[in-house]
């Protein structure tokens, strides 16, 4: 089983609707992120968390809200979502080392319409 | 300017090959430095991380080059499952773990 999964995989939603991406993992680690990727731009920034009680905005958090419901847990909410949040995203988690790696989840494709 | 910088490729090399990916960073206070390889809608993985004194796994060569805040990824003998996109990756110890990515270098290797 993976270590980090996304639900859903992909989403075809419409303008002004709400949507949830959820992510779950069993690597035990308390760091999680989120990131959008679009063509030409990489991997940016959304929301990150260092435990159940932190969150923290990122390069681009606006439009996006989260929640760390446990450690294991953290979740992407798009409030009223517009066409250009169309993206691939992804979750990410890490440990507290000084290594630094992440482990990213196999990501959500989301179309806006 | 984006803080980390890298050329988009594609780069299309035959088998075989030996190529070269750079990068360039703008923060002088980036601490640790990492190259992803990520395969096509795929997520990304760590290949790799980059120490100031070079590093090399197998037929892959990582430098960091402070000075000029530039980092290298050489691939030797080149193989087809090596194509996908390199993406260069750098952090900053008082960010906590925050990572920066460059927007991602293309290789395609052909029979």
């Amino acid at each position: 089983d993976a270590d980090v999964t996304q639900t859903p995989r992909n989403r075809i939603t419409k303008t002004g609707k709400r949507i949830m991406l959820e992510c779950s993992q069993t690597k035990g680690h308390d760091r999680m992120y989120w990131y959008r990727q679009d063509p030409g731009l990489g991997l940016r920034l959304i929301y990150y968390s260092f435990d159940v009680k932190d969150i923290n905005k990122g390069e681009i958090s606006d439009g996006y809200s989260v929640s760390r419901q446990a450690q294991a847990k953290f979740s992407l909410s798009l409030e009223s979502a517009i066409p250009n949040q169309t993206a691939l995203y992804f979750c990410a988690t890490s440990a507290l080392d000084i290594e630094e790696t992440q482990y990213f989840g196999p990501g959500t494709r989301l179309l806006v319409l | 300017r984006k803080e980390v910088e890298q050329d988009p490729g594609p780069f299309n090399v035959p088998e075989g090959a030996t190529v070269a990916f750079n990068c360039t960073y703008s923060n002088s206070a980036s601490q640790s430095f990492f190259w992803y390889r990520q395969d096509c809608r795929k997520e990304p993985k760590l290949l790799m991380s980059v120490y100031s004194s070079g590093n090399e796994d197998g037929r892959f060569t990582a430098q960091l080059n402070r000075a000029s805040q530039y980092i290298s990824l050489l691939i030797r003998d080149s193989k087809l499952s090596d194509s996908a996109t390199y993406l260069c990756v750098v952090s900053r110890y008082n960010q906590g773990g925050k990572l920066i990515f460059g927007q991602g270098t293309e290789l395609s290797v052909k029979p």
